[in-house]
């Protein structure tokens, strides 16, 4: 079984400034992919980022990094110049490539201040 | 991706009774899921609705409780049975794979507030 932890149940950051979330996770499987979703007060779950575990290369999206470490079994999201928009609850996610359930993080709620 | 609907967007329901939430999608998808969200948690996936089949239920859900319906690949149904206050929660549906693409990423709708007096 899959199993996500986010270590920090709240986090702040300046406006403009740049904040990494944390994620591990455990997995036996070789093949997985991991996900970073955003949840702000409106309660949609909308996609960040999305990294398939066998490619190197960390992903990015505009302002929004990972960290990307398969042997620690880390999973780090890195959002940098922080809006006022990025104030929400991120959820770190793991899905295996021959299943289709995804396995969620306790999240982390960030609050970006002006 | 996906546009996903959700309806009600939230409802105010007494103990006892029961709720559909109904989720729809603008292009046929494969895979459809349901989670709940319970108030300051995380998301639980209740199960998986099959197209033309029972849905395949997690650990700690039942048919009985959770009742599903997945009539054709656009569309799917989530019913709440005998609601007591301990079912006040988000529902979320979410979907994955396009009929003509595997996407391999899960897309979710805008979530249902359910609470139950």
């Amino acid at each position: 079984a899959q199993t996500v932890t986010q270590s920090q149940p709240e986090m702040s950051v300046q406006e403009a400034e740049t904040v990494t979330l944390s994620c591990t996770y455990d997995t036996s499987e070789n093949n997985y992919y991991l996900f970073w979703y955003k949840q702000p007060p409106s309660r949609q779950m909308i996609l960040v980022i999305r990294q398939e575990a066998y490619k190197q290369q960390n992903a990015t999206e505009n302002r929004f990094s990972v960290n990307f470490q398969k042997a620690a079994k880390s999973f780090s999201l890195k959002i940098s110049d922080s809006q006022l928009g990025d104030t929400a609850m991120y959820f770190c996610a793991s899905k295996n490539n021959a299943g289709n359930m995804l396995t969620f993080g306790g999240g982390t709620r960030l609050m970006v201040k002006p | 991706s996906a546009v996903i609907s959700q309806k009600p967007s939230r409802d105010i329901c007494q103990r006892g009774t029961s709720l559909t939430i109904q989720c729809q999608v603008d292009s046929q998808v494969t895979m459809m899921f349901w989670y709940r969200q319970q108030p300051g948690q995380s998301l639980t996936l209740i199960a998986t609705a099959n197209q033309g089949s029972e849905a395949t239920y997690e650990s700690g859900f039942v048919i009985d409780k959770f009742p599903i319906s997945r009539p054709n690949l656009t569309f799917s149904t989530l019913t709440v049975s005998n609601m007591s206050p301990e079912d006040s929660s988000i529902y979320l549906c979410s979907v994955e794979d396009a009929v003509d693409e595997a996407t391999d990423t899960q897309y979710f709708g805008p979530g249902t507030r359910l609470t139950v007096l």
